[in-house]
């Protein structure tokens, strides 16, 4: 059974228009993270969450927002997508201690038209 | 964190063992070293993770000598599903800290 859920596969959306995706987790994870990913490249980290307190990281585009409602959601905002920001979205989970891996989702693939 | 090099790329046919290596020349004392696989859309999946020395799951080996400035991948008897992206990590892993990839290394095994 899948662990870490993101929703939906695919989205579609219009320039400009804001879009959200989710991710859940099913096993009460202390850190979520979200990574953007671009063709043949490696995953970028946007920022993540350990509980409550967000961390972003620098160069992370204003653009993209996050929120983390309680331990098994998290959502990212994008509030204005741009044609540059069509990427496939990782969610990741881990439970927040030394020498423990991460668990990741299978990822949204966004389209920007 | 720790910036990690990896070879862009990895050739190799079925039923040998591939060797990727990963340099860190400033891994810090408290950092661990993590390899993940990624299949194309698909998210990275943790493959195996050491301290120093030799660690070896039913998947891989992962060898580290002593100065801790690099790492070996070992994947044995390689098949065609294990053409993937392969990606060192150095750091801390959980805790709060972050979880930064570097280019990672495309092996392709052929028949």
């Amino acid at each position: 059974d899948a662990m870490v859920i993101q929703n939906p596969r695919y989205q579609v959306t219009q320039f400009g228009k804001p879009v959200t995706l989710s991710c859940s987790q099913t096993l009460n994870h202390n850190v979520m993270y979200w990574y953007q990913q671009k063709s043949s490249q490696a995953p970028k980290l946007l920022f993540h969450y350990y509980d409550k307190d967000f961390n972003n990281e620098a160069d992370t585009p204003d653009n993209f927002q996050s929120r983390r409602p309680n331990t098994s959601f998290c959502f990212l905002d994008i509030r204005s997508p741009g044609l540059g920001d069509a990427a496939m979205y990782l969610c990741a989970t881990s439970i927040g201690t030394l020498n423990t891996e991460a668990f990741f989702g299978q990822g949204t693939r966004l389209t920007v038209v | 964190l720790a910036k990690t090099t990896q070879p862009i790329s990895m050739d190799s046919y079925e039923g040998q063992e591939v060797n990727i290596t990963c340099s860190h020349n400033n891994i810090a004392t408290n950092d661990y070293i993590t390899w993940y696989q990624q299949f194309p859309s698909q998210g990275p999946r943790f493959i195996i993770q050491g301290y120093k020395t030799k660690v070896t799951n039913e998947v891989a080996s992962l060898f580290i000598p002593a100065d801790r400035k690099s790492s070996t991948l070992s994947l044995p008897r390689v098949s065609l599903s294990d053409t993937a992206v392969y990606y060192c990590l150095v750091g801390l892993t959980g805790g709060g800290n972050k979880l930064t990839f570097g280019t990672g290394t495309q092996l392709k095994v052929e028949l």
